[in-house]
């Protein structure tokens, strides 16, 4: 099966400048998640996605980050303006079902944000 | 909150055993371990739910202790393809949030 799409895989900005990342998880996974990863640091959950709607959205700077997911399948993740410290990997995962408990993440291959 | 993996760095040779430990102070329901190597994804290596069971994948295995909160993956007569970065996650009860540990990076040499 397709695994998790992301793009773009780099990008460079400066900062004040916005930027997006897109995200399409693999078929029939209802549940979606963007984490963020520091460099030397494990990933951080910003957002997760039931279908199109929002089950944790706690740890998401809500000043300047937002995401969607419409129609439930593929998703964009926006910030709006960036700073420095937005410097990070960017991560989607998909999974089957809602409860991380019985199932294992599938994560893309991340977009790796540069704010100079 | 945040699991706490020891130690955060080992150096093997290839055919050593490892043991990466991860723990919470918080009550948990399951426990994820995923792999990532550099400029990768992390990949889903096993999850164990609560009720101490064990579980293994190939040469690499795992224990979860319930009781004390810790969660063991054993690496077993590793092999170059075994150096990564080992992150531990955890669903703390009552929760549905993933949390990442910050990582223990294995380096396997020849």
């Amino acid at each position: 099966e397709a695994g998790v799409a992301q793009s773009p895989r780099y990008k460079i900005i400066e900062k004040r400048q916005s930027v997006a990342f897109w995200c399409n998880p693999i078929s029939g996974h209802a549940t979606l998640y963007w984490y963020q990863q520091i460099l030397g640091q494990g990933p951080k959950l910003l957002i997760q996605f039931q279908n199109n709607g929002v089950v944790d959205d706690s740890q998401l700077p809500k000043d300047r980050f937002s995401a969607e997911r419409l129609k439930g399948v593929d998703s964009t993740l926006k910030i709006q303006p960036a700073k420095l410290e937005d410097s990070a990997v960017y991560l989607c995962a998909s999974s089957l079902v809602r409860q991380g408990a019985y199932y294992g993440y599938t994560f893309g291959s991340g977009t790796r944000l540069t704010v100079v | 909150q945040q699991p706490v993996q020891s130690p955060q760095a080992v150096i093997l040779r290839e055919g050593e055993d490892a043991v990466i430990n991860c723990s919470s102070s918080k009550a948990l329901y399951s426990v994820h371990w995923y792999r990532q190597k550099h400029g990768e994804a992390p990949i889903f290596l096993m999850i164990l739910l609560k009720g101490g069971e064990q579980k293994g994948h190939d040469k690499i295995s795992a224990s979860f202790n319930e009781k004390k909160q810790q969660s063991s993956l054993y690496l077993t007569a590793s092999q170059l393809s075994y150096s990564g970065t080992y992150f531990c996650g955890t669903v703390q009860g009552g929760s549905e949030k993933l949390v990442f540990g910050k990582g223990t990076k294995l380096t396997v040499n020849p």
